[in-house]
């Protein structure tokens, strides 16, 4: 059974912190990771993609990957209120493909306080 | 980006009835999409693997007969929730991937249904 696992919160942080919210996947096999925001009631939307081990920084979002710990995080710099949001940790399935599909894990909460 | 439009965003149907659910990629071909459900505060989970041309391939669990999925061209995948009970109330969600240059895929997703059966 392959799992991604994240910590439902919510995450609380005052305006201007950094969040940072973590990922844990259970196929070793993985190679691609991927970080999706969700408004309620709305479609996620694309926020960072890694693929190697390391950072990869765009703008105020750090995605960061450590394939040996089987762990991957995201990091948002100067948090906003408009950042609140539920964000979905997404793996690639290793086997299903070129156009595989994505296993989600369940999605932390987070909360900017102004 | 790439667009991937869903309709209708939101419907209200009488339980025993079917309800048509359509996922188009507007400015790009899509072999193949993906069909999810997701219940309140819950993760997404897949549904089924729609391909073009051929049989979709059904999630553990999921009734292929009850969940229809016809994938007739290479930017129209649809879902119909046939004999819909008010269990089947959730938000459904499609979304195509799209090979990027450089390898790798994108998953874009559709705006999501909100179904809710009476």
């Amino acid at each position: 059974q392959k799992e991604v696992e994240q910590n439902s919160g919510p995450l609380s942080v005052p305006e201007g912190a950094i969040a940072s919210l973590n990922c844990t996947y259970s196929d070793r096999g993985s190679q691609s990771f991927f970080w999706y925001r969700q408004y309620s009631g709305k479609s996620p939307e694309l926020i960072m993609s890694i693929y190697s081990n390391g950072d990869k920084e765009d703008g105020r979002f750090t995605a960061q990957l450590n394939k040996a710990s089987q762990y991957v995080s995201l990091l948002i710099r100067d948090s906003q209120p408009s950042d609140s949001a539920t964000y979905l940790c997404a793996v690639k399935v290793p086997n299903g493909g070129s156009q595989g599909n994505l296993i989600f894990g369940k999605g932390t909460k987070l909360s900017v306080k102004p | 980006g790439a667009v991937v439009s869903q309709h209708p965003s939101r419907v209200i149907c009488k339980s025993g009835t079917s309800v048509k659910i359509e996922c188009r990629s507007l400015d790009f071909q899509a072999t193949t999409m993906f069909w999810y459900r997701q219940f309140p505060k819950q993760s997404l989970m897949l549904m089924a693997t729609s391909n073009e041309g051929s049989k979709a391939t059904y999630e553990q669990g999921v009734e292929k007969d009850k969940f229809l999925i016809n994938h007739a061209s290479l930017t129209l995948s649809t879902l119909t929730v046939t004999s819909a009970h008010p269990e089947d109330s959730s938000f459904y969600i499609c979304s195509a991937p799209l090979l990027k240059q450089g390898g790798g895929t994108e998953a874009f997703f559709g705006q999501g249904t909100r179904l809710t059966v009476v």
